[in-house]
């Protein structure tokens, strides 16, 4: 059983469009982030969202925005697409805060 | 969140030890150290964790400097697996985001 899991895992688009992100996890764990990692490989956090608090890095556009209908799910919509959102997108989750478990990614390309 | 600072990259013989170096002069008393890393087109991975002492797992051990300005990841014996990104994070507590460096671009040779 994956313990977090993303999808799509690739998603091409073109500019201008809205497109969303879904991430699951089944660890049963209380706080759920939203990674990007762009082209120069840096990982950085968009968002944390822990017992319906939402932590938001202030560096992200609020084109992007988080949604969680239960503990489980944090997806990510993204509207008006732009290119500079091209990047790998991980969903990852922990319960300690000490151990985070990290999806696969999702590749976004805008065309 | 204090920085850290660890080498660009690193070559590795398989089956041989591996010495990760990180500094993190300006760590402060509630910060842990944390080792993460990412094999090509995954994503990243938990390895370790630890305060003061050093720790084992079975992926890794943890050495930290007695003035916990540094650490060093060890990988017993490396695989061509191993071949990864690894990133030295500094934390406080439970409380805050995992802040990713550059990282060491690790190399196994066969």
């Amino acid at each position: 059983d994956t313990a977090v899991s993303q999808t799509p895992k690739y998603l091409v688009t073109q500019m201008g469009n809205d497109k969303s992100i879904k991430c699951e996890q089944n660890l049963g764990h209380d706080t759920m982030y939203w990674y990007k990692q762009d082209s120069k490989k840096f990982l950085k956090i968009m968002f944390s969202y822990n017992n319906k608090e939402l932590i938001i890095n202030e560096t992200v556009p609020n084109r992007f925005s988080p949604k969680s209908p239960d503990k489980a799910h944090l997806n990510l919509h993204i509207n008006s697409l732009e290119l500079g959102d091209s990047a790998v997108y991980f969903c990852a989750s922990s319960q300690d805060g000490f151990r985070a478990f990290f999806g696969q990614g999702t590749r976004l390309t805008v065309v | 969140d204090a920085k850290t600072t660890q080498p660009n990259s690193m070559e590795s013989n398989e089956e041989e030890p591996v010495h990760l170096p990180c500094n993190h002069s300006t760590i402060s008393g509630t910060d842990y150290i944390h080792w993460y890393r990412q094999l090509p087109s995954q994503g990243p991975e938990y390895v370790i964790h630890g305060l003061t002492s050093n720790v084992n797992n079975r992926m890794a051990s943890l050495a930290i400097a007695e003035d916990r300005k540094s650490s060093t990841l060890i990988l017993h014996r490396a695989t061509l697996r191993d071949a990864a990104v690894y990133y030295c994070i500094l934390r406080g507590g439970s409380q805050g985001n995992l802040i990713f460096g550059k990282g060491t671009k690790l190399s196994v040779k066969p």
